[in-house]
């Protein structure tokens, strides 16, 4: 069975400075997609960034970007430049190729401090 | 805005009792998921519907049952409702059923089990 596990339950980073947000995964498969999600106070889901696991570029998305290390089973989150608008909890999430299952781990809630 | 439409947004109601939740997909996403995100679970998936048909079933009670009209719509029920019930219900879409599809959630359903 695939987990996805966040071992930060809580970070916190000053505005404008970078933060990273771990994550890591369990599969046995080979086509897989891996997701960072972003739920702020509204509890609204928001997709912030996506990742194939057959490319080996690094997914990028204006201030956030990861760091996928496939044979670490690794998918970690890196925002640039804080924003206070930033501050959330964020999920990250594992599909198969072949199902339409979303795994979340545990989240990180994240605080921005002015 | 997501696209994807939920009914109502906050349910308060007594134990023992049963209630429905609605969602309504974006416009030509046949794919509508189910997901439960609560304190002590956390955000996991209950069933996924397809074109009207159920396509994976997650952690999802026998207490629960789920459907996909022919319009898309999908109504999730909850019976015999407990305290431990009482979470933030998800409706997502998605155009296809595999796991590079991208799905869009709605934003909740707040259900109070008193």
């Amino acid at each position: 069975a695939q987990t996805v596990t966040q071992s930060q339950p809580e970070m916190s980073v000053q505005e404008a400075e970078t933060v990273t947000l771990s994550c890591t995964y369990d599969t046995s498969e080979s086509n897989y997609y891996l997701f960072w999600y972003k739920q702020p106070p509204s509890r609204q889901m928001i997709l912030v960034i996506r990742q194939e696991a057959y490319k080996q570029q690094n997914a990028t998305e204006n201030r956030f970007s990861v760091n996928f290390q496939k044979a670490a089973k690794s998918f970690s989150l890196k925002i640039s430049d804080s924003q206070l608008g930033d501050t959330a909890m964020y999920f990250c999430a594992f599909i198969s190729g072949n199902t339409g299952k979303l795994i979340f781990g545990q989240g990180t809630t994240l605080q921005v401090k002015p | 805005d997501s696209g994807v439409t939920q009914t109502p947004k906050h349910l308060i109601t007594a134990t023992g009792q049963r209630v429905t939740l609605r969602c309504s997909p974006r416009s030509g996403d046949l794919s509508v998921y189910w997901y439960q995100q609560s304190l002590d679970q956390g955000l996991q998936f209950l069933i996924q519907y397809y074109n009207g048909e159920e396509r994976a079933k997650g952690n999802i009670l026998e207490r629960f049952s789920a459907q996909q009209f022919p319009d898309l719509h999908s109504e999730l029920n909850l019976s015999s409702l407990e305290l431990g019930d009482s979470a933030l219900y998800f409706c997502a879409s998605s155009v296809g059923l595999k796991g590079y599809n991208e799905q869009f959630f709605g934003p909740g359903t707040r259900l109070t089990v008193l």
